[in-house]
């Protein structure tokens, strides 16, 4: 158990629809990140959250958006949903912010969209 | 960018066999590298890590050794188990960046 938390653990939704995946950090880190992993197993960061801001962002559609909460938890919403967003979506943890140090999975949000 | 490239999988070994993934980085200045294990249905985590050159990381029988001449962490094992099968990634960290490879996939027949 990696401490880190995710739900809903499986999602199934329609084209079009809004769905908002939910992350709890490890008790004590500051840093939660956002990955989608494909059918193709490929890891494709999304988004960085450091204590409430926005630290970094990678390949991101705009019809998603993410933000953390004073209690660090973080929200990722994804909207307009299209078939290709149907993957893994991990959220993960680490203490500090400059990413020297280890990254903590959740075991995912599994999204399928029909 | 930083990148990093490993491998395509997928790798099917025999128990016992010896097992090489191999990895290369290109960064900017000086990573740390990491390999997570991705077991079926799980989410990553942390295999091993190095923080500078010539740095060994070890852990249930694995080894890397963070070459900066070459820029490569190639992971090892001597003798695989089936409980080893799973998905690999290799990845580093720079500054406020995180980067994966795309993953080798591991199969361990009896």
């Amino acid at each position: 158990d990696s401490g880190v938390t995710q739900t809903p653990k499986h999602l199934i939704t329609a084209t079009g629809q809004r769905v908002t995946l939910r992350c709890s950090p490890r008790s004590g880190d500051l840093s939660v990140y956002w990955y989608q992993q494909s059918l193709d197993q490929g890891l494709q960061f999304l988004i960085q959250y450091y204590n409430g801001e926005e630290r970094a962002k990678g390949n991101i559609l705009e019809r998603f958006s993410a933000q953390q909460f004073p209690d660090l938890h973080s929200e990722l919403n994804l909207s307009s949903l299209e078939l290709g967003d149907s993957a893994l979506y991990f959220c993960a943890s680490s203490v500090e912010g400059l990413n020297t140090g280890e990254l903590f999975f959740g075991e995912g949000s599994r999204l399928t969209v029909l | 960018g930083d990148s990093v490239t490993q491998m395509e999988g997928p790798v099917t070994l025999s128990e016992e066999a010896f097992l090489t993934i191999n990895c290369t980085y290109t960064a900017t200045g000086y990573p740390s590298l990491f390999w997570y294990v991705q077991y079926p249905g799980e989410g990553l985590q942390l295999l091993l890590k190095a923080t500078k050159a010539d740095d060994k990381g070890s852990n249930k029988g694995f080894e890397a050794t963070y070459r900066k001449e070459t820029t490569s962490f190639h992971l090892e094992k001597g003798s695989v188990q089936v409980s080893d099968s799973a998905v690999y990634f290799c990845a580093l960290s720079e500054y406020q960046n995180f980067v994966f490879g795309p993953g080798t996939r591991l199969s361990v027949l009896p």
